[in-house]
């Protein structure tokens, strides 16, 4: 079973409806992400939280909401979706400092490929 | 501001050659540098990491070099496979451990 799970895996809406993608982990790691990855941009962080407290917004966060609803989910909401918001997008999991391991390794789910028309 | 950025979007080698995959990086002050390989339809899969201090580390089959004086790493796969098709994110971290991450560089290799 996969460790970092994404629901859905493909979307298509409308311009200006509400939708959210949702994310789930079994590994029990504390900090999760958001990520968009666009043709030739790489991947950029959109908000990550550190624990169920803790919600950061990344590079990209504008137009975007997200909920920290246990340690196991992250989900991540846009609004009022638009056209450029059109892009696959990574939920990510990593292990916190002084748990031993590779602190720099992060866990990445399969992804969501969004489209707005 | 800082910036990772990989030297060529594509490199094409033959199965069992070596490979080498650049990337550059505008600011010093990192702690870590990261390879990702994300295979089509997968999410980016950790590779290997190297400290910054550090101007090498070996992993299985791959070798990551940081020269500090160009500001320049590469990922280097020994005896490239079928398998090893993927397009190879350089990251870098710094104090908090979120990477930013480079456009990557996408590997072909042909039977």
């Amino acid at each position: 079973d996969a460790d970092v799970t994404q629901t859905p895996r493909n979307r298509i809406t409308k311009t200006g409806k509400r939708i959210m993608l949702e994310c789930s982990q079994t590994k029990g790691h504390d900090r999760m992400y958001w990520y968009r990855q666009d043709p030739g941009l790489g991947l950029r962080l959109i908000y990550y939280s550190f624990d169920v407290k803790d919600i950061n917004k990344g590079e990209i966060s504008d137009g975007y909401s997200v909920s920290r609803q246990a340690q196991a989910k992250f989900s991540l909401s846009l609004e009022s979706a638009i056209p450029n918001q059109t892009a696959l997008y990574f939920c990510a999991t990593s292990d916190s400092l002084g748990t031993g391991g590779p602190y720099n390794e992060q866990f990445f789910g399969p992804g969501t490929r969004l489209t707005v028309l | 501001g800082e910036s990772v950025g990989l030297h060529l979007p594509t490199l094409s080698v033959q199965e069992g050659d070596n490979s080498i995959i650049n990337c550059a990086y505008s600011n010093s002050a990192s702690d870590y540098f990261i390879w990702y390989k994300q295979e089509s339809g997968k999410g980016p899969q950790f590779i290997i990491d190297i400290r910054s201090n550090m101007d090498k580390r070996q992993g299985q089959r791959v070798t990551v070099l940081l020269n500090k004086t160009v500001k320049h790493l590469s990922l280097q796969i020994a005896a490239t496979q079928p398998g090893d098709s993927a397009v190879y994110f350089c990251a870098r971290n710094r104090g908090s451990y979120i990477p930013t991450f480079g456009r990557g560089t996408s590997l072909i290799v042909h039977p």
